[in-house]
């Protein structure tokens, strides 16, 4: 039962670089997020998805994109990656919104030089 | 909107002490609140999570919470510590939207 998977979970880009961050889950859930911790600042929302198809946007989702062209799959792209983009990236999962237990992958560590 | 306010980024007790993590939400009633515990190196799991069945929940490894609305508190507590209890807290409040909004973490240090 593999729940949350994030691939890769290490990366170095240089500045101005693109990459694709790939998350999958494997419980049939309908909610999606990506958020990124930031040391002293907690999780922030990045993106996030109600369901196969659909994207939106959380609190901090400048600099980034989404997709979810299939249910158990959510990816997040940085086109022009930035020094500040320099964090620990987490998917997680959920059956419902907010109010359900979300489920979250290992996290991706992500170093723009 | 709603915020989530956590006091103290590090707290360390003695092995068998009390353990105490401390979370206070904005004044306006939220839905939901939870608290998740995050081991080095992982992602965040459940700890427990409150739906205003009760104001005392239980969760997983012996932690509780405790609701007090007069408070707008939202305290983590377990009666005894154990080294495996190291790790980094934090605790989160379902927004009008039904988005989490989360606080900004309280790492648990266990002293031998």
């Amino acid at each position: 039962n593999a729940g949350v998977t994030q691939t890769p979970k290490f990366r170095v880009l240089k500045t101005g670089q693109s990459m694709t961050l790939l998350c999958a889950q494997d419980m049939n859930h309908e909610y999606m997020y990506w958020y990124r911790q930031d040391p002293g600042m907690g999780l922030r929302l990045i993106h996030y998805s109600v369901g196969e198809g659909t994207t939106a946007k959380g609190e901090v989702p400048d600099g980034y994109n989404v997709s979810r062209l299939k249910k158990q799959n959510f990816l997040l792209g940085l086109e022009s990656a930035a020094p500040s983009q320099t964090s620990v990236y987490f998917c997680a999962s959920s059956i419902q919104g907010a109010d359900t237990e979300a489920f979250f992958g290992q996290g991706t560590r992500l170093t723009v030089v | 909107a709603q915020s989530v306010t956590q006091l103290g980024s590090h707290v360390s007790v003695s092995e068998g002490a009390l353990v105490l993590l401390r979370c206070n939400y904005s004044s306006s009633v939220p839905p939901y609140l939870f608290w998740y515990v995050q081991y080095p190196n992982q992602g965040l799991q459940l700890l427990l999570k409150y739906t205003s069945a009760a104001t005392l929940v239980k969760g997983i490894n012996g932690f509780e919470a405790e609701f007090k609305k007069s408070e707008t508190s939202f305290h983590l507590t377990k009666p005894s510590a154990h080294m495996s209890d190291a790790a980094e807290y934090f605790c989160a409040v379902s927004d009008s939207n039904y988005q989490l909004i989360w606080g900004a973490g309280t790492k648990l240090i266990i002293k031998p």
